[in-house]
Formats: C-alpha cells, sequence, structure tokens
C-alpha cells in the first residue's frame, strides 16, 4: 500500500535552517510528481513546492521562494525540503503527497500525516 | 496567480441534510483543474473531486461536484456524521497551485 512518512520536524530558531524528508513506499516513486503542502496552526492547507518526477522541474509560492528548497533521490524514494532563514510565519505541520494525473484519477491522491516544524527563540 | 474563494467559511447541517460548498477562481482554471478535499483534524487530507466534476476512488455518490471556468460546487447529499470535516478546493491547473482557505462543516 501507498506509505508517505514524513521526519525532521522539530523547534528551530528564527534565520535557521532544517530540512524535512519523505520517506515514500508502496508505488514507483520515480513516476509522480511530489508536492509540499503546509497547515500553519488555525490555519487552512497552504501550497508550498512541487517537483517533477526527474525532479528537473520545480515550483514554488511566492511565500517560500528563494529561501526553500525542493529535491528528490529516486534511488532511495525520499522526498526532501530544504527550509532556510525560517520565521515564525514557516510554522506549521508540513505534508507530502503524491500528484497523479491519469485518466481515472488526478490531483494529491496520498499524503502523509505531516510532521511539525515550529519556528521560535 | 489564481486565488481561490471559498463559501461559506462554516457551515452548520444536521445529518441527513444536504450541504452547498462554493469555491470562486479568480482567473479561469485551466481545463477545469480544479480539486477538493475533505481534512480531518490529525488526518491525512483526501481526495474527493478531481478534474471539477470526478469522484475519486471510494468516495461515495453522496458527493458531487460541479462547475467551470471560474464557479465551482461541491455537493454532500443526506449528510452523514463522518462527512463533518474541512473542505478545500484546489486549482492544479496553473502554478501556484494554491488551495482555497477552506469551508468547516460542522454538526449544527
Amino acid at each position: 500500500q501507498v506509505q508517505l512518512v514524513e521526519s525532521g520536524g522539530g523547534v528551530v530558531q528564527p534565520g535557521r535552517s532544517l530540512r524535512l524528508s519523505c520517506a515514500a513506499s508502496g508505488f514507483t516513486f520515480s513516476s509522480f510528481p511530489m508536492h509540499w503542502v503546509r497547515q500553519a496552526p488555525g490555519k487552512g492547507l497552504e501550497w508550498v513546492t512541487n517537483i517533477s518526477p526527474d525532479g528537473s522541474d520545480k515550483k514554488y509560492s511566492d511565500s517560500v521562494m528563494g529561501r526553500f528548497t525542493i529535491s528528490r533521490d529516486n534511488s532511495k524514494n525520499i522526498l526532501y525540503l530544504q527550509m532556510n532563514s525560517l520565521t515564525s510565519e514557516d510554522t506549521a505541520v508540513y505534508l507530502c503527497a503524491r500528484y497523479v494525473y491519469t485518466d481515472s484519477s488526478q490531483g494529491l491522491d496520498y499524503w502523509g500525516q505531516g510532521t511539525l516544524v515550529t519556528v521560535s527563540s | 496567480e489564481i486565488v481561490l474563494t471559498q463559501s461559506p467559511g462554516t457551515l452548520s447541517l444536521s445529518p441527513g441534510e444536504s450541504a452547498t460548498l462554493s469555491c470562486r477562481a479568480s482567473q479561469t482554471v485551466k481545463r477545469n483543474f480544479l480539486a477538493w478535499y475533505q481534512h480531518k483534524p490529525g488526518q491525512a487530507p483526501r481526495l474527493i473531486i478531481y478534474g471539477a466534476s470526478r469522484r475519486a476512488t471510494g468516495i461515495p455518490d453522496r458527493f458531487s461536484g460541479s462547475g467551470s471556468g471560474t464557479d465551482f460546487t461541491l455537493t454532500i447529499r443526506r449528510l452523514e456524521s463522518e462527512d463533518f470535516a474541512a473542505y478545500y478546493c484546489q486549482q492544479y491547473g496553473t502554478s501556484p497551485y494554491d488551495f482555497g482557505q477552506g469551508t468547516k462543516l460542522d454538526i449544527k
């Protein structure tokens, strides 16, 4: 069965960096675009970034452009999110999700449970 | 950037009633690439509708999506207790693939 498990969250001081991981299993990871989505406390879902199956195409929201970098290791089935220059506005649960585009399904069809990032001094 | 505006912010209904949730886009959503997600606290979001009107795998036919262009609707008939959750629309046609701010469906 498809599983996505995020890790790497924690408490970090403003201005510091953190790298999140999302371990994928149960599907051919290298065939699917992947996304990061976050949810700040008490807020809604916010799209953050996505990456193409081979890692060559990446897109970012304005709020993280220039600070966050998405990457993937298809040999290890792991998706990454490198987060630099963190601010309190980045405090959120970060979720990875698989994107599918077929005749029978489109969108973010599998999600992880998320990892909490708290930016605080 | 396409801004999605959902309404209402909160919808209070009783089991057995029908819910109508709206999602309005600031620009035409390319190819009606509009999805709806259900999200319960502590759980992963769940894909409900894609392509504006197509039900995702395993979603009961009480859920239906409609609309095109800039105006989209999620309708849930005969509400069951498990349906009370937050619902988000997302357009996946044009980056950034933003979500609406959500509609919280709670029990009256």
